[in-house]
């Protein structure tokens, strides 16, 4: 089992729309979390962090964590064409941060 | 104001040789970890220093080796260059030691012929 579990994708959804993005985590015992936006041949860059349960949002970003279920998501609302892009969910561990694999997501117009 | 830099841009080895890849954090930072991401795949985590020491150390043999420098700049260093060393390698850093926001630099691609 993977550290950090992401669906491969591709996403696709057109503008507009709502683009969830999900992450599992295998260490219970881990406390933070990130989600980083990657376009292609760019390096990551940090969208949010989340540290406590519940949703926290930025703009058009929603970060849901529920450390019960180990279960981290992102929300981007009123998606563009420029939100296209993988998204890396990222998971501090001990002492490293561990990133999934990525969703790529592709918004039409 | 800047952010992370690296250098250099893109590197071309050949197998068996060594590599040094630089990296100055984002001005007032004091940490620096050391990524390598291959194409489809995430980051991997190599190191991270804080205060020219070392914090973590990823799943990597002892090929690779980094330090940190007063000026909070740092080095990863890659010996002994294998096929499958070729990769993105990025520097990420954060304010402090207990910072895990991090803000990643351009990074280095290294290709290993």
């Amino acid at each position: 089992q993977k550290e950090v579990e992401q669906n491969s994708g591709p996403l696709s959804v057109p503008e507009g729309a709502i683009a969830s993005l999900n992450c599992t985590y295998s260490d219970r015992g881990s406390q933070s979390f990130f989600w980083y936006r990657q376009y292609s041949g760019k390096s990551p860059e940090l969208i949010m962090s989340i540290y406590s349960n519940g949703d926290k949002e930025d703009g058009r970003f929603t970060a849901q964590l529920n450390k019960a279920s180990q279960y981290v998501s992102l929300l981007i609302r009123d998606s563009q064409p420029s939100d296209s892009a993988t998204y890396l969910c990222a998971v501090k561990g001990n002492n490293d941060m561990r990133f999934g694999a990525g969703t790529r997501l592709t918004v039409k117009p | 104001d800047a952010g992370v830099t690296q250098s250099p841009t893109h590197l071309i080895k050949t197998r068996g040789q060594h590599v040094t890849l630089r990296c100055s954090p984002i001005s007032g930072h004091k940490s620096v970890s050391w990524y390598q991401q291959v194409l489809g795949q995430g980051p991997q985590f190599i190191f991270q220093y804080y205060e020219k020491e070392e914090r973590g150390r990823g799943n990597f043999p002892d090929r690779f080796s980094a330090r940190q420098f007063p000026n909070y700049s740092s080095e990863l260093n890659v010996n002994a260059l294998l096929l499958g060393d070729s990769a993105l390698y990025l520097c990420a850093s954060s304010l402090d030691g207990s910072s895990y926001e991090q803000y990643f630099g351009p990074g280095t691609r290294l290709t290993v012929t």
